[in-house]
């Protein structure tokens, strides 16, 4: 049974053009994230939504537009596609991100955009 | 803001032996998590291990143990009886415990042959 998954596995696409990535979780988790794995397989959060509600926006382009049509979907829209977007994306979840604790959170499997 | 430190880019062991990765970290909050994930060529992020900091007792799962010294910002992970699977990227990582915003912090990854 997938817990996180993402699709597609990988995307190849010609600069300029428009992409999706989709992510779903059926761990019951209220919180969704993407993380960029950058060439030199540096880690970055991105984004946070929990329950639907965009808690974390780090500093990313306007291009990258996150959307959560539910807690247990997180998708991952991105506008004019550059270069330097060449990246893997990491979904993963957790459960709460309360006030009181973090939770541990699960990863997907990666989507590796190649942006030519 | 948090930094996690892994100073060093590779290491190597052989079958069977035990290998230790540093990981040291910077934070003026009390209350957090630390983290070990497993990054193998699959690319998949697997989590390792985790450690609160409010336990003085070091985490530990079968072959894998923590050696965590809170007031030294040292949080190294001990792999013993190393076998081949154990071959991978391993990446520590910092999350604060309190606060909506339970990003994951992460170093810059380590990565671990296992020689047979």
């Amino acid at each position: 049974d997938t817990a996180v998954s993402q699709t597609p596995k990988y995307l190849v696409t010609q600069m300029g053009n428009d992409k999706s990535i989709k992510c779903e979780q059926n761990l019951g988790h209220d919180t969704m994230y993407w993380y960029k794995q950058d060439s030199k397989k540096f880690l970055k959060i991105m984004f946070s939504y929990n329950n639907k509600e965009l808690i974390i926006n780090e500093t990313v382009p306007n291009r990258f537009s996150p959307k959560s049509p539910d807690k247990a979907h997180l998708n991952l829209h991105i506008n004019s596609l550059e270069l330097g977007d060449s990246a893997v994306y990491f979904c993963a979840s957790s459960r709460l991100a309360g006030l009181y604790e973090g939770e541990t959170q699960y990863f997907g499997p990666g989507t590796r955009l190649l942006v030519l | 803001a948090q930094t996690v430190t892994q100073s060093q880019p590779e290491m190597s062991v052989q079958e069977a032996e035990t290998v230790t990765l540093s990981c040291t970290y910077d934070t003026s909050e009390n209350n957090y998590y630390l983290f070990w994930y497993k990054q193998p060529p699959s690319r998949q992020m697997i989590l390792v291990i985790r450690q609160e900091a409010y336990k003085q007792q070091n985490a530990t799962e079968n072959r894998f143990s923590v050696n965590f010294q809170k007031a030294a910002k040292s949080f190294s992970l001990k792999i013993s009886d190393s076998q081949l699977g154990d071959t991978a990227m391993y990446f520590c990582a910092f999350m604060k415990q309190k606060g909506a915003n339970s990003k994951l912090t992460f170093g810059k990854g380590i990565t671990l042959s296992v020689r047979p």
